[in-house]
């Protein structure tokens, strides 16, 4: 089975702090992705990876950067946390071509 | 700008019936096509996929696709409460890195 797991599923962060999201993947998967998910907008990419170092921005990149520093791991970094950065994260590995799987998400709160 | 437009619903039916998804997309490139299930609070599931014209089963679950039409549906037969979750399409981008777009979802209610 593939497993994608997020560092947390709750998370309470003030405005202004850096906020550090992690993702690991265990099935050597090249691609890793960040979304956010809010209602009625449903899922849009931010930015995502398709090898070690490299990364692309999605829809939505602004306020956020990535790093990869391994094949199983892919970080999301708030560098200064907004209010409207209050979402559901999502972090997806997939191989090329084929689907994605997701990982349980984190509920980010900026207060 | 792509898109991909699904009926928010909710969509309700009787338990034992068939639910009927409905998707449009609007890339003429797209190769291929997904359906999740997220249950409230969860992350996405994959529960089907589908890259050819026609049908496709799963146990409960057909995956239908007509390119030409820019359409795809899940139908769920003899549905139970316990399929009552929001469905979400996705679709591949042509161009590459296996990037998707996603609907909105439908929320589908099956009730006893």
């Amino acid at each position: 089975d593939v497993k994608v797991t997020q560092s947390s599923r709750y998370l309470v962060k003030r405005t202004g702090e850096k906020v550090f999201l992690e993702c690991v993947q265990d099935m050597d998967h090249e691609n890793m992705f960040w979304y956010r998910q809010d209602p009625g907008l449903g899922l849009r990419l931010i930015y995502f990876s398709y090898d070690v170092k490299m990364k692309e921005k999605g829809d939505i990149p602004e306020g956020y950067s990535v790093s990869r520093e391994k094949k199983e791991r892919f970080s999301l970094i708030l560098e200064s946390a907004s209010t409207n950065q209050t979402s559901m994260y999502l972090c997806a590995s997939s191989l090329p071509g084929v689907e994605q799987y997701f990982g349980p998400g984190t509920r980010l709160t900026v207060t | 700008q792509k898109e991909v437009e699904q009926n928010s619903g909710p969509l309700s039916v009787p338990e034992g019936a068939i639910a009927s998804l409905n998707c449009t997309y609007s890339d003429r490139g797209s190769q291929s096509f997904f359906w999740y299930r997220q249950y409230s609070g969860k992350s996405p599931e994959l529960i089907m996929f589908i890259y050819s014209n026609g049908d496709k089963e799963d146990g409960r679950f057909t995956a239908q696709l007509n390119k030409a039409s820019q359409y795809v549906s899940l139908l769920i037969r003899d549905s139970q409460p316990s399929d009552s979750a929001t469905y979400l399409c996705a679709v591949s981008l042509s161009g590459g890195y296996n990037k998707l777009i996603f609907g909105a979802g439908t929320r589908l209610a099956v009730h006893p």
